[in-house]
């Protein structure tokens, strides 16, 4: 069964600090995703990264997937309140049309 | 419409009790999915209709019947829930099996079976 790990599991930086998030599975997949959650709310989808080497910036996030090393990063630059949230990676089972999601990465930003 | 809705937002039912979710998208996506989310957790994914045929059934308990009507539509019947499966039910939907999976959430039903 394909295995998928986060680590962190919980996150608490200050605001303007740098951190990543890092992302390992247990089999061969180049299609990763990040979603974010609020607290409560459903998962709002953040990157799709679809071939190794792939990288996706939007705002003050920056993912990454390295196949070959089955990880995938997300880097947080100069953190904002704004970010706390669970985050969650997600690899596609290919083939079998379904996703296995990771443990989440619950972030806290401190002001 | 790039939008996945879900009714109810809030139920709560008792052991005895029978009612439905109802998902529904106009996205033109084939492919189907009910996930469940205890507090704290990732999902899990429960069913998945693949051009309205059910494709995935991870061993979930029979008093969950899912039901795809059409490409647009998804339910989930609920008959004599158990108090520990309250937990948030998330439906999502995808191009289909074969493009990448990316996977759109409706903003969820949360569920209390007293």
């Amino acid at each position: 069964e394909l295995k998928v790990e986060q680590n962190p599991l919980f996150l608490s930086m200050q605001e303007g600090k740098n951190y990543t998030i890092y992302c390992n599975y247990s089999t061969t997949s180049d299609r990763l995703y990040w979603y974010r959650q609020d607290p409560g709310k459903s998962l709002e989808s953040l990157f799709v990264l679809l071939s190794n080497g792939a990288v996706k910036q939007e705002g003050r996030l920056m993912a990454s997937l390295d196949t070959k090393a089955r990880l995938s990063t997300l880097h947080i630059t100069a953190a904002v309140h704004d970010l706390s949230a669970t985050y969650f990676c997600a690899v596609d089972n290919t083939g079998a049309n379904n996703l296995f999601f990771g443990t989440g990465t619950r972030l806290t930003v401190i002001p | 419409d790039t939008e996945v809705t879900q009714t109810p937002k809030h139920l709560v039912m008792g052991m005895t009790n029978k009612k439905s979710l109802k998902c529904e998208q106009h996205m033109g996506h084939r492919a189907m999915y009910w996930y469940k989310q205890k507090a704290k957790k990732p999902p899990e994914l429960m069913f998945v209709y693949s051009y309205e045929k059910l494709s995935i059934n991870e061993s979930v308990p029979s008093r969950f019947s899912p039901e795809c009507p059409n490409s647009s539509l998804l339910n989930l019947h609920l008959h004599a829930l158990q108090p520990e499966d309250s937990a948030l039910y998330l439906c999502a939907s995808s191009q289909g099996p074969t493009v990448y999976n990316e996977q759109f959430f409706g903003p969820g039903t949360r569920l209390t079976v007293l």
